[in-house]
């Protein structure tokens, strides 16, 4: 079945940091891909999504292209600030069928 | 728009105890799910719901039971509360059920079994 793998975290880094967190997929039709982002305390909310091959999802300074090629789909933000602190999700969202597959998150701690 | 409203935000249970977490949404959104939330697993989904009257199973549907009278309403029952159920509850929708759709989610609720 269709499945999601990212990066384990935790992942700490300081203001102004480049962050990537790695992520990719198995699936065997033409997923939509998605990155979701969890605050402390709070319920998921999208981050950013690419529906087809080549497209690049982006918001808020964050970044991800789907990449057939490489069954990736990994997030990137040039500068990150203290406020990024969260959990962030990949997921998958199979066109057969009427189900999101999440990853096991990734942890991001930014220190000022 | 309140969007996707949970209740409880948090439960304690004994073993063998059966409860229904409520959600509701107010966006006449036609999909709706419920997920689990545990460390290092990320969020696997119990049941969803393509209309008013339809469910269907997700990865892990044992132990839930789940009804869709409303399009507004989608109840999950817990029959006989296990310490495995012990976890974070969330329910989300989506307008439609088209597979590129954001899914808008609710705050959760914090479940412990003892």
């Amino acid at each position: 079945g269709d499945s999601v793998t990212q990066m384990e975290g935790p992942v700490t880094l300081s203001e102004e940091a480049f962050l990537t967190i790695n992520c990719t997929y198995t699936a065997t039709g033409y997923p939509s891909l998605f990155w979701y982002v969890q605050y402390p305390g709070e319920g998921l909310q999208l981050l950013l999504k690419a529906t087809k091959a080549d497209d690049k999802g982006s918001n808020k300074g964050f970044e991800a292209t789907y990449r057939k090629e490489t069954t990736s789909f990994h997030l990137e933000k040039g500068s990150v600030q203290v406020s990024d602190s969260a959990v962030y999700f990949c997921a998958l969202s199979d066109p057969t069928d009427y189900k999101l597959s999440f990853g096991a998150g990734t942890t991001v701690t930014v220190r000022a | 728009n309140a969007g996707v409203t949970q209740t409880p935000k948090f439960q304690v249970l004994k073993t063998g105890q059966s409860m229904t977490l409520q959600c509701a949404q107010d966006m006449n959104h036609e999909y709706m799910s419920w997920y689990r939330q545990d460390p290092g697993m990320g969020l696997r989904l119990i049941h969803y719901s393509v209309g008013a009257g339809i469910t269907d199973q997700g990865e892990v549907p044992n132990g839930y039971n789940v009804s869709r009278s409303t399009t507004e309403d989608f109840p999950l029952r817990l029959l006989s509360a296990a310490p495995s159920q012990t976890s974070v509850y969330f329910c989300a929708s989506s307008r439609t059920v088209a597979t590129n759709e954001k899914l808008f989610f609710g705050s959760g609720t914090q479940l412990s079994v003892l």
